[in-house]
């Protein structure tokens, strides 16, 4: 059971736009940034959103994220193809002293 | 150009001890917090550990506290991961990688090591 709640899966078909939800509480989203990461299969992950809803570089501007209390999304706008990949949440807690990760959505692409 | 080079992973028997090195290099590394994360085969992400930039600050999961130390070296541009009285549930591919502060996972990654605890 993961501290941060993720969907386990999400789909779409091309062009679409996907939305994935990571559930905390207070001590971790509540009080601190979200990142988002991207593992595409057989590959280390990719920082994807970082500081809530912002996009290194390089990161198309189809990705978004936000934060609101307890909850941050990811959004994937104009979905392709090649965005089938899992993706992760992850924020520090204050009350456990650590990062967590949320459990991962697999999201795949009609 | 930003990298991260693990190595010191393999088989090793439950109850062994295995060190892990990450080699950083294209950045400063005395500037950047520095990470373990860890996949266990088919499974999800888990971070292990982290380590300030001086390693005034350090933290890990529940899981591997008192097991497992990490540390860095500013003079060879590397961070550290001892593993002692290793179990099956370490078994995974672990990540070096870079923070940017105390909450993030890792802005850079390496490609990973493989540690398999089995007898």
């Amino acid at each position: 059971q993961s501290v941060l709640t993720q969907p386990p899966s999400a789909s779409g078909t091309p062009g679409q736009r996907v939305t994935i939800s990571c559930s905390g509480n207070r001590s971790n989203i509540g009080s601190n940034d979200v990142d988002w990461y991207q593992q595409l299969p057989g590959t280390a992950p990719k920082l994807l959103i970082y500081t809530n809803n912002q996009r290194p570089s390089g990161v198309p501007d189809r990705f978004s994220g936000s934060k609101s209390g307890t909850s941050a999304s990811l959004v994937i706008s104009g979905l392709q193809s090649e965005d089938e990949a899992d993706y992760y949440c992850a924020s520090w807690d204050d009350r456990a002293y650590g990062v967590f990760f949320g459990g991962g959505t697999k999201l795949t692409v009609l | 150009e930003v990298q991260l080079v693990e190595s010191g992973g393999g088989l090793v028997q439950p109850g062994g001890s295995l060190r892990l090195s990450c080699a950083a290099s294209g950045f400063t590394f005395s500037s950047y917090w520095m990470n373990w994360v860890r996949q266990a085969p088919g499974k999800g992400l888990e971070w292990v550990a982290n380590i300030k930039q001086d390693g005034s600050e350090i933290y890990y999961v529940d899981s591997v506290k008192g097991r497992f130390t990490i540390s860095r070296d500013s003079a060879k541009n590397s961070v550290y991961l001892q593993m002692h009285s290793l179990r099956a549930e370490d078994t995974a591919v672990y990540y070096c990688a870079r923070g940017y502060y105390y909450g993030s996972p890792g802005d850079y990654w390496g490609q990973g090591t493989l540690v398999t605890v089995s007898s």
